[in-house]
């Protein structure tokens, strides 16, 4: 079936340090969304990528969609303590099916 | 604050237990989901229902027994569940979809423990 990595698995950082986390899956993708899911609490919808090469921006975050549409990432610049949590990509695999990725968990170190 | 709510927040429950987990929401959305999650995992699909239809159903055992009264509600019943059932029951709803999936908005979840 299809996989859906993200690496690293964990990340630590020094607060004020940047973050990325890399999603890569094993088909061709028709888009793709990003959550964060706070420890203790739930996913959260941050983004949805659909275009091949998309860059899309909020605030400190920046999220990309590979030009052969099979992996992207989210990248976070100067990291605070709100960053903590999971980060997980999410991929379909047909109308409402949702794959996660494995996710990432970052850390931050005040 | 969560628009999808989730109750109840926590339960436990012996192995012949019957209980029922709840979901709300009034977003005006369509589809509806359950997903299970165990600690340190994604949340894994369990159930969809789009237009108060069961559309996928991801060979999960019957002793999770999935209900969708209205488009408002929908409701998870637990029957003669293991210890590794053991986790936190996410539900979440969507806009239809159109030419691709839509955001997902989750709930708060329950976390069942099952002795």
């Amino acid at each position: 079936g299809q996989q859906v990595m993200q690496i690293p698995q964990y990340q630590h950082v020094q607060e004020g340090e940047d973050f990325t986390t890399y999603c890569n899956s094993s088909t061709t993708l028709s888009n793709i969304q990003w959550y964060k899911q706070r420890p203790g609490g739930h996913p959260v919808f941050l983004i949805q990528l659909v275009k091949s090469g998309e860059v899309k921006k909020q605030k400190r975050l920046t999220f990309q969609f590979g030009e052969a549409k099979k992996n992207s990432s989210l990248h976070i610049t100067a990291t605070q303590t709100t960053d903590v949590g999971t980060y997980f990509c999410a991929v379909t695999s047909g109308t409402y099916k949702y794959i996660f990725g494995t996710g990432t968990r970052l850390k931050v170190l005040a | 604050d969560t628009e999808v709510t989730q109750t109840p927040k926590h339960l436990v429950m012996g192995m012949t237990n019957k209980k029922s987990l709840k979901c709300e929401q009034h977003m005006g959305h369509r589809a509806m989901y359950w997903y299970k999650q165990k600690a340190k995992k994604p949340p894994e699909l369990m159930f969809v229902y789009s237009y108060e239809k069961l559309s996928i159903n991801e060979s999960v055992p019957s002793r999770f027994s999935p209900e969708c009264p209205n488009s408002s509600l929908l409701n998870l019943h637990l029957h003669a569940l293991q210890p590794e059932d053991s986790a936190l029951y996410l539900c979440a709803s969507s806009p239809v979809a159109g030419p691709y999936n839509q955001p997902q908005h989750f709930g708060d979840g329950t976390r069942l423990s099952i002795l």
